[in-house]
């Protein structure tokens, strides 16, 4: 099993451009997340899905869409990226009746 | 909404020497977990705690959580430099886990 595995590792963009963070796992988990961190902010939750099909807004979801395309993958879009946006972005998933996450390694994104 | 705040933000220790991060949160929590994420690497889960006044214990690492469930405390003792990295609490409220700030851990050998 792979677990979680996220796409790209890094980015740049220019301010303006749009992107998709890609997020799937192998582990037949229910709920996945995506969360951002930031120095001194700890892990800031943007959107989670329960289950597929059903999606829902975390702490910070402004300037951020996100997709439960299946139950193996939830994507993060941003459609015009800000150099607030500026982060390191984590997926994790859930299985069900448990409450551990099991994160990915992160995507590094810098926004210009 | 929920906050979850952790103190202190950083702790620099000399090998050896015992470590405490504490962690609070503005509402009651059904349960509180704990992560460490090494420099560079994603939180790996190290434990949960669901009952009032829950102490559970990894080797060297004691868990606490509050009796009135809106606080929870990790210490480590004889910190060892394989202990780098930030421990983050995180407490559920319904299907969202909050994660408190996080308290970056350094030791010197």
């Amino acid at each position: 099993n792979a677990g979680v595995t996220q796409t790209p590792k890094f980015q740049v963009l220019k301010t303006g451009q749009s992107m998709t963070l890609q997020c799937a796992q192998d582990m037949n988990h229910n709920s996945m997340y995506w969360y951002r961190q930031d120095p001194g902010m700890g892990l800031r939750l943007i959107y989670y899905s329960a289950s597929e099909g059903t999606t829902d807004k975390g702490e910070v979801p402004n300037g951020y869409n996100v997709s439960r395309l299946n139950k193996r993958e939830f994507s993060l879009r941003l459609e015009s990226a800000a150099p607030s946006q500026t982060s390191v972005y984590f997926c994790a998933s859930r299985p069900p009746k448990n409450e551990k996450l099991f994160f990915g390694s992160g995507t590094q994104l810098s926004v210009l | 909404g929920q906050q979850v705040m952790q103190i202190p933000q950083y702790q620099h220790v000399q090998e050896g020497e015992d470590f405490t991060t504490y962690c609070n949160s503005s509402t009651t929590l059904s349960n509180i977990q704990w992560y460490k994420q090494r420099p560079g690497g994603h939180p790996v889960f190290l434990i949960q705690l669901v009952k009032s006044g829950e102490v559970k214990k990894q080797k060297r690492l004691t868990f606490q959580f509050g009796e009135a469930k809106k606080n929870s405390s990790l210490h480590i003792t004889a910190t060892q430099t394989t202990d780098v990295g930030t421990y983050f609490c995180a407490g559920h409220n319904t299907d969202k886990l909050i994660f408190g700030t996080g308290t970056r851990l350094q030791v010197f050998p």
